[in-house]
């Protein structure tokens, strides 16, 4: 089965500093690859997926992801960090199957 | 709105008990997943299920089982709970087809004691 590789467990930054949030996919072809978001004692809730066409995907609250094959890499970004951005995220990879993988995730933290 | 229910949001199991967890989804999705979540290790599946009665193993089975009897609901059992099982598990679902989401009920806190 694909899996995906988030790298770096814990990110800060400062409120209104780029967010970068690293996730490496392991196809060689395209699969279907989406970032999660979970804040503290909710649920996980779609950010963004990614469907084939489109190299830059954009999803909800400024965030977006850019889909590079030749890097094998799916990294969510957002320009401007806000606190209320502060959560952890999950990037996962659905499989022909229709299995669902996941990260091991990303604790971000904004500090003011 | 999809809605994913799971039956409980904390419960306290003794060691040895057989444990059974319930969800429910409203969606008639074809897809329904069974996650353990643990700091540091993300969310790891433990089985999936495509249709009624059909299963399939994730990364992380033993010690579990699941059941599969109405496409809407799909239950997790431990069949004798350790307390290496205490965890947070989350019940997912999604459409068969196409490039379509998982959607996550609330999450179910178990502790084996």
């Amino acid at each position: 089965a694909q899996s995906v590789t988030q790298l770096g467990s814990h990110v800060s930054v400062s409120e209104g500093a780029l967010v970068l949030l690293r996730c490496n996919y392991s196809s060689s072809v395209p699969p279907y690859l989406f970032w999660y978001v979970q804040y503290p004692n909710q649920g996980l809730q779609l950010l963004l997926k990614y469907t084939t066409g489109a190299t830059l995907v954009k999803g909800i609250n400024g965030f977006e992801a850019e889909f590079k094959k030749s890097e094998t890499s799916f990294h969510l970004t957002k320009p401007s960090a806000h606190m209320s951005d502060a959560a952890e995220y999950f990037c996962a990879v659905r499989n022909n199957n229709n299995d669902m993988r996941f990260g091991a995730g990303t604790r971000l933290t904004v500090k003011p | 709105d999809v809605k994913v229910t799971q039956s409980s949001r904390y419960l306290v199991k003794r060691t040895g008990e057989k444990v059974f967890l319930e969800c429910v989804q409203d969606m008639d999705h074809e897809n329904m997943f069974w996650y353990r979540q643990d700091p540091g290790l993300g969310l790891r599946l433990i089985y999936f299920s495509y249709d009624v009665k059909m299963k399939e193993k994730g990364d992380i089975p033993e010690g579990y089982s699941v059941s599969r009897e109405k496409k809407e609901r799909f239950s997790l059992i431990l069949e004798s709970a350790s307390t290496n099982q205490t965890s947070m598990y989350l019940c997912a679902s999604s459409q068969g087809q196409g490039i379509a989401e998982a959607f996550f009920g609330q999450g179910t806190r178990l502790t084996v004691v």
